[in-house]
């Protein structure tokens, strides 16, 4: 069982640069998000989607775009990365509702550096 | 709007030692849970409490949830090296989101 996979797992942008975050699930999981870490700051949430065809902000939503493509597929684009966006990425899913009490599984992340 | 605190925000324990970490949270929650973050790795699902006194157990850590006080706590018991990582509460909101706490990383030493 692969559960989520992102890709690519490390990347180097220049300022200015665009690139897209992929994510995807093999657990029929409704509910997809994306976090963003960053030391001594906990895991803040980008943009979610509760499901296909769905997508909402989270706490950091700003710089950021999201596509849910399918059931199994989320990803998230930097259309002009900065550096105050260098961080790691995880993206996540889990069930959702009904069945919210679920927790969530996170993938492998993607460490991201923006010069 | 939900907020959720942990502390201590590091903690450094000999081995064998007892010792427990805090988790508040605003708000009226639903749902908590606790993860574990290896450095360099994803975050593991340890625990999800559902309701008021609810406990679960497993190996030398135990989590528990007040509601009415709007707090959960980890408690390690006779830590060993192994369990040196970093250690997330999440609390539910009312839609499908977690909040998470800003993590206390466990150092373990002999």
């Amino acid at each position: 069982n692969a559960g989520v996979t992102q890709t690519p797992k490390f990347q180097v942008l220049k300022t200015g640069q665009s690139m897209t975050l992929q994510c995807a699930q093999d657990m029929n999981h409704n509910s997809m998000y994306w976090y963003r870490q960053d030391p001594g700051m906990g895991l803040r949430l980008i943009y979610y989607s509760a499901s296909e065809g769905t997508t909402d902000k989270g706490e950091v939503p700003n710089g950021y775009n999201v596509s849910r493509l399918n059931k199994r597929e989320f990803s998230l684009r930097l259309e002009s990365a900065a550096p105050s966006q260098t961080s790691v990425y995880f993206c996540a899913s889990s069930t959702g509702r009904p069945n919210r009490n679920q927790p969530q599984h996170f993938g492998d992340g993607t460490r991201l550096s923006i010069l | 709007e939900l907020k959720v605190e942990q502390n201590p925000l590091f903690l450094s324990m000999q081995e064998g030692k007892n010792y427990t970490i805090y988790c508040n949270y605003s708000t009226t929650s639903d749902r908590l849970y606790w993860y574990r973050q290896d450095p360099g790795k994803s975050l593991e699902s340890l625990f999800v409490l559902l309701s008021n006194g609810a406990v679960k157990q497993e190996g030398r850590l135990m989590a528990s949830l007040d509601t009415k006080a709007r707090l959960s706590t980890l408690h390690i018991t006779a830590a060993v090296h192994d369990l040196s990582a970093t250690y997330f509460c999440a609390a539910g909101d009312n839609t499908d989101k977690l909040i998470f706490g800003t993590g206390t990383r466990l150092q373990v030493f002999p």
